[in-house]
């Protein structure tokens, strides 16, 4: 099938590590990308990773990729108020779509 | 720094009549996008479009939906006779020239046009 998946929610606390788990599904994939979506805006880029690489920091964020179990993570440190919001990988197939997953929704307690 | 634009912000339809969404691409980009974002759910792939001509659709694209660019700068999604499950936000995106090194360009998407059909 087509589905991207991802857990639905993850809840942290200020000052914790997230991560965040998106599984795909197109071994030739060629790039993968995390979106940040705040309530009622737009999609965010907040950071790419081209598939022969395993790792990409940008900095509070790790991106981690395992192509052979075609799974992304995202990892957020020193996670923020600011970071709650819903987040979504996608995999981008040739130049022409984007399959987008299911979203996370992250909660940061204060 | 370039950006894409969307107009309307907000559009309220009445079921049957036609809708046309509108994009401006950043300005040397030369692919497009439309997705949608069912409320709740996730973004879906809708068309995209290059050279003039839808490179690829999904199912969800049918007969009712059409695209163009009509002056170079503009590039419209035009439902043609809404229904109550079109409702929806839609999105649209643009992308530059892969380069030969492979790297590609990433898609920057607008802000989004929130569709409600009564």
């Amino acid at each position: 099938g087509e589905d991207v998946e991802q857990s639905l929610f993850l809840s942290v606390r200020e000052g914790d590590s997230s991560v965040i788990n998106c599984t795909y599904t197109d071994s030739s994939s060629t790039y993968l990308y995390w979106y940040k979506q705040e309530p009622g805006a737009g999609l965010q880029l907040l950071t790419y990773i081209f598939s022969n690489m395993d790792m990409k920091q940008d900095q509070r964020l790790t991106v981690l990729l395992n192509k052979k179990d075609k799974h992304l993570s995202l990892r957020i440190a020193d996670t923020q108020t600011g970071d709650s919001a819903i987040y979504f990988c996608a995999e981008s197939r040739g130049t022409y779509k984007y399959i987008f997953g299911t979203g996370t929704r992250l909660k940061v307690l204060a | 720094e370039p950006e894409v634009t969307q107009t309307p912000s907000h559009q309220v339809t009445q079921m049957g009549q036609e809708v046309i969404l509108r994009c401006v691409p950043i300005s040397n980009h030369l692919y497009f996008y439309w997705y949608r974002q069912i409320l709740g759910q996730k973004v879906e792939f809708l068309v995209s479009f290059y050279n003039n001509e839808i490179s690829e659709k999904s199912e969800i694209f049918d007969d009712q939906f059409s695209v163009e660019r009509p002056d170079g700068s503009n590039f419209t999604l035009k439902i043609r006779s809404t229904k109550l499950e079109d409702s929806a936000m839609y999105f649209c995106a643009s992308q530059g020239l892969w380069r030969d090194n492979g790297r590609g360009e990433t898609q920057y998407f607008g802000p989004g046009t929130r569709l409600l059909v009564l």
